[in-house]
């Protein structure tokens, strides 16, 4: 039973294109994530929702928007994709009021734009 | 702001070597401190954690305490297994509104048999 599933784990497309990934967390979490993890393994955080409020926005390009129907849900679009934006992008989630308590991730998207 | 500098690597041990992997922290306030691992194609897991002063972290033979007169935590293992073969990524949390994990750079680990 998945705790954080994103989908599609591989995502190849063409530059220009614009795509979306989606994230779903069934661990009754109040606060959800997106990090990019370049090429050397660096990761960047990028957004935060918290109960479907943006509370976190890393300086990202504006073709990054992210989407929060519901606490249990973000999702991120990305629009006029460039060969830059080619990296596993990770959604994760976690309880707000609890530092003590780790977050939980996803199994990646691997984002080729080519 | 908080960051977390880690040991670069990549590390490269032979089965059964004694292996550490440096993390030291700079943050306000009483962080709590996070190893995640990923091994390859996954995603990102909690390998241990300690959240605060003094306290030691442990699993999978896997060992960091939590030093604030020195503000690092870092990673330790005895005897190393092939299996261990992942990066290893060092990560702080804190209080406050925008609580946000903040991570170190990551270390590649290999482990040759």
């Amino acid at each position: 039973d998945t705790a954080v599933s994103q989908t599609p784990k591989y995502l190849v497309t063409q530059m220009g294109n614009d795509k979306s990934i989606k994230c779903e967390q069934n661990l009754g979490h109040d606060t959800m994530y997106w990090y990019k993890q370049d090429s050397k393994k660096f990761l960047k955080i990028m957004f935060s929702y918290n109960n479907k409020e943006l509370i976190i926005n890393e300086t990202v390009p504006n073709r990054f928007s992210p989407k929060s129907p519901d606490k249990a849900h973000l999702n991120l679009h990305i629009n006029s994709l460039e060969l830059g934006d080619s990296a596993v992008y990770f959604c994760a989630s976690s309880q707000q009021d609890s530092p003590n308590t780790e977050a939980f991730f996803g199994q990646g998207t691997r984002l080729t734009v080519v | 702001g908080n960051s977390v500098t880690q040991m670069e690597g990549p590390v490269t041990l032979s089965e059964e070597a004694f292996l550490t992997i440096n993390c030291t922290y700079t943050a306000t306030g009483y962080p709590s401190l996070f190893w995640y691992v990923q091994y390859p194609g996954e995603g990102l897991q909690l390998l241990l954690k300690a959240t605060k002063a003094d306290d030691k972290g442990s699993n999978k033979g896997f060992e960091a305490t939590y030093r604030k007169e020195t503000t690092s935590f870092h990673l330790e293992k005895g005897s190393v297994q092939v299996s261990d073969s992942a990066v290893y990524f060092c990560a702080l949390s804190s209080y406050g509104s925008a609580r946000q994990l903040t991570f170190g750079s990551g270390t590649q680990l290999t482990v040759l048999p």
